[in-house]
């Protein structure tokens, strides 16, 4: 099976910067998902690593390391919209799954002026 | 773009009850699932399909029947309420294995 792990929460100040990691043990990845998730809204995707290395997109980067089982979200110049869930999840072609995604417990992000 | 569109958004059961959660997606997306979110256990796989006539159980399929008779159509279907199934259920779509599209949810209470 899989084991993902990611920080309960955390709380980052307006304009700062904020890493959110994640590690996880899977027998067959296949890549790595970071979704965001507002309350009371649908996750919606961030970004997408099956590689090692940083993936940037805007204030927002993704990182993976598949020899450490670890990823880490990056947002730069936080913005109090920027509070929400953040989402890690790993696709593993032998765990099932139309799309083989397990889905970490989510981090929950607070933004302080 | 529609995207997916999952009804209701929001229904109250009694136990014992019986209902359907519909989905659809416009994207003609092969893969579709449905996940139950509850607090501090995230997203879990009740019951996914690859394709229209093919369907798998997930993690948490007790409970929940699905069918995939098309490929925009995938109900998800309570048969007998219980006060455990209370929670938020999304769909979502994906072409093969890209990016998952999320529904907006249902939010389900039985009492």
């Amino acid at each position: 099976g899989q084991n993902i792990d990611q920080p309960t929460e955390m709380t980052a100040t307006e304009g700062a910067i904020v890493q959110i990691n994640c590690t996880y043990q899977t027998s067959g990845f296949n890549g790595l998902f970071w979704y965001q998730q507002h309350a009371g809204e649908a996750p919606t995707f961030l970004s997408y690593n099956v590689l090692d290395g940083l993936e940037e997109k805007g204030r927002f980067s993704s990182f993976l390391s598949r020899s450490k089982g670890y990823s880490y979200l990056l947002l730069k110049e936080l913005q109090m919209k920027d509070s929400a869930s953040y989402l890690c999840a790993v696709r593993d072609l032998l765990g099932g799954g139309a799309d083989g995604l397990t889905f970490g417990k989510g981090t929950h992000l607070i933004i302080q002026p | 773009n529609a995207g997916v569109t999952q009804t209701p958004k929001f229904q109250v059961l009694k136990t014992g009850q019986s209902m359907t959660l519909q989905c659809a997606q416009d994207m003609n997306h092969e893969y579709m699932s449905w996940y139950r979110q509850d607090p501090g256990m995230g997203l879990r796989l009740i019951h996914y399909s690859v394709g229209a006539g093919i369907t798998d159980q997930g993690e948490v399929p007790n409970g929940y029947n699905v069918s995939r008779s098309t490929t925009e159509d995938f109900p998800l279907r309570l048969l007998s309420a219980a006060p455990s199934q209370t929670s938020v259920y999304f769909c979502a779509s994906s072409f093969r294995q890209g990016k998952a599209f999320f529904g907006q949810g249902t939010r389900l209470t039985v009492v």
